[in-house]
């Protein structure tokens, strides 16, 4: 069975401009959560959709904004991107709306520049 | 708010020298902690949950133990495969849809 898989796998932007993370689900599971990983530091919670409804948000400004499509994937977006939002960006899929036990994709590098 | 610490923050250790890593939590109510390990470049992979004081996992030369205030991931004769960052995080029972993560502990081991 096919992991948890992510697109693009790196990705260079500039200052002000906007991305688009896209992210696909292990086959059956309905729940998706984005974090973000800032080099040499643990992953910080972004989101979690379930069943293609927000259940949480972190501490996070409105630039980031994702949503859940009827197949259970996921985008995340981010506007007016700042140096600061250089990370690697990763996306975890579970089986229920808690993340029991989540597994997480290879993630997104996002640089800005 | 609730807080994890993770100490060393780096390790380095000679094949077959055991030792421990420390979790160190803060949490309004735990519903669990987990173990992950992590490769250079990659997602981190699912280790452990642990859901309550006294609970013990094992899975080839780890062992996760947790009490009301720490978790330990012991680490015995380990190999030079071994060697990645590992993270540890909690879920809360207000807020249970997220993981909130401490730092990692980068673990080396030289052959």
């Amino acid at each position: 069975d096919a992991g948890v898989t992510q697109s693009p796998t790196h990705l260079i932007k500039t200052r002000g401009q906007h991305v688009t993370l896209r992210c696909s689900p292990i086959s059956g599971h309905k729940s998706v959560s984005w974090y973000q990983q800032v080099l040499g530091q643990g992953p910080q919670f972004i989101f979690q959709y379930y069943e293609k409804e927000e259940r949480g948000r972190g501490n996070f400004p409105d630039r980031f904004s994702a949503r859940q499509f009827p197949n259970y994937s996921s985008e995340l977006n981010v506007n007016a991107l700042l140096l600061g939002d250089s990370a690697l960006y990763l996306c975890a899929s579970s089986l229920g709306g808690e993340p029991t036990r989540q597994y997480f994709g290879p993630g997104t590098r996002l640089t800005v520049t | 708010e609730d807080q994890v610490t993770q100490s060393p923050e780096a390790l380095r250790l000679q094949e077959g020298e055991s030792s421990s890593l420390n979790c160190s939590y803060t949490v309004s109510g735990l519903r669990g902690l987990f173990w992950y390990r992590q490769d250079p470049g990659k997602g981190p992979e699912f280790l452990f949950t642990l859901y309550s004081a006294g609970e013990e996992k094992e899975k080839e030369r780890l062992k996760a133990t947790l009490t009301k205030k720490e978790s330990f991931l012991h680490i015995t004769a380990p190999k030079p495969e071994d060697s990645a960052t590992y993270l540890c995080a909690v879920q809360a029972v207000q807020g249970a849809q997220k993981l909130v993560f401490g730092q990692g502990t980068r673990l080396t081991i030289n052959p």
